[in-house]
């Protein structure tokens, strides 16, 4: 299916452990990027990717690592989780020209316990 | 950092009336993006303007880009239940590179009363 999807939809992890989000999209779309909501914040950027191995910190990076191999997939590390990573994670693409938008993914709801 | 003022933070309204909300900024703006997000899911594209004055309808929805560059506005007419959910505005800074890297307002939530 076209789009953009996220897995795991639901995760819980303990604090210390290591965790990967995952995610695809099927458009080719060069920007990439990833979200995390919490109550009181909004969406909040936390890494985001311009083509395959470059990718940027956004505003909240620490404790979060990216990797961008391939166009199409951008996964994201918690390298060793914290209670504070406790959130909901949007992967997002961005296309450019004809439908020129941000499209979001479902989302992955992580409990760091 | 830049922000964008989005108001009202929550609405709740009858069923029938029509809804209006609004993103403000001390900044200029190049794309205008609104979102619905429902519970559960992601933000969900509505409706996306480019200059400035535009006037852009997408069902019930019209969306327009402020004169000033500065504001976007988002009116909702005749609401329905499956209206309710959280109302994103998003822009691209003037003078910022096509990346789709957007700043976001913080949401209104909607409630719409059968």
């Amino acid at each position: 299916d076209a789009g953009i999807t996220q897995s795991p939809r639901y995760k819980i992890t303990e604090t210390g452990r290591q965790v990967t989000l995952m995610c695809h999209q099927t458009w080719s779309h060069s920007y990439m990027f990833w979200y995390r909501q919490d109550l009181g914040h909004g969406l909040r950027l936390i890494y985001y990717s311009a083509a395959a191995d470059i990718t940027d910190k956004g505003e909240v990076p620490d404790g979060y690592v990216v990797s961008r191999s391939k166009t199409e997939n951008f996964p994201l590390t918690l390298e060793s989780a914290t209670r504070s990573q406790t959130s909901v994670y949007f992967c997002a693409s961005y296309g450019t020209g004809e439908g020129m938008g941000l499209f979001f993914g479902s989302g992955t709801q992580l409990s760091v316990l | 950092g830049q922000q964008l003022n989005q108001s009202p933070q929550s609405m709740f309204i009858q069923e029938g009336e029509d809804v209006s909300m609004n993103c403000t900024s001390s900044s200029i703006f190049n794309t205008w993006l609104w979102y619905k997000q429902e519970p559960g899911e992601g933000p969900v594209l509505l409706i996306a303007l480019y200059k400035a004055g535009e006037l852009t309808s997408n069902g019930r929805l019209t969306a327009q880009f402020g004169i000033t560059r500065k504001d976007s506005f988002l009116n909702i007419s005749a609401s329905i239940p499956s209206d309710v959910g959280i109302y994103f505005c998003a822009g691209q800074l003037r003078g910022s590179s096509n990346t789709g890297k957007l700043i976001f307002g913080q949401g209104t939530t909607l409630q719409v009363k059968p």
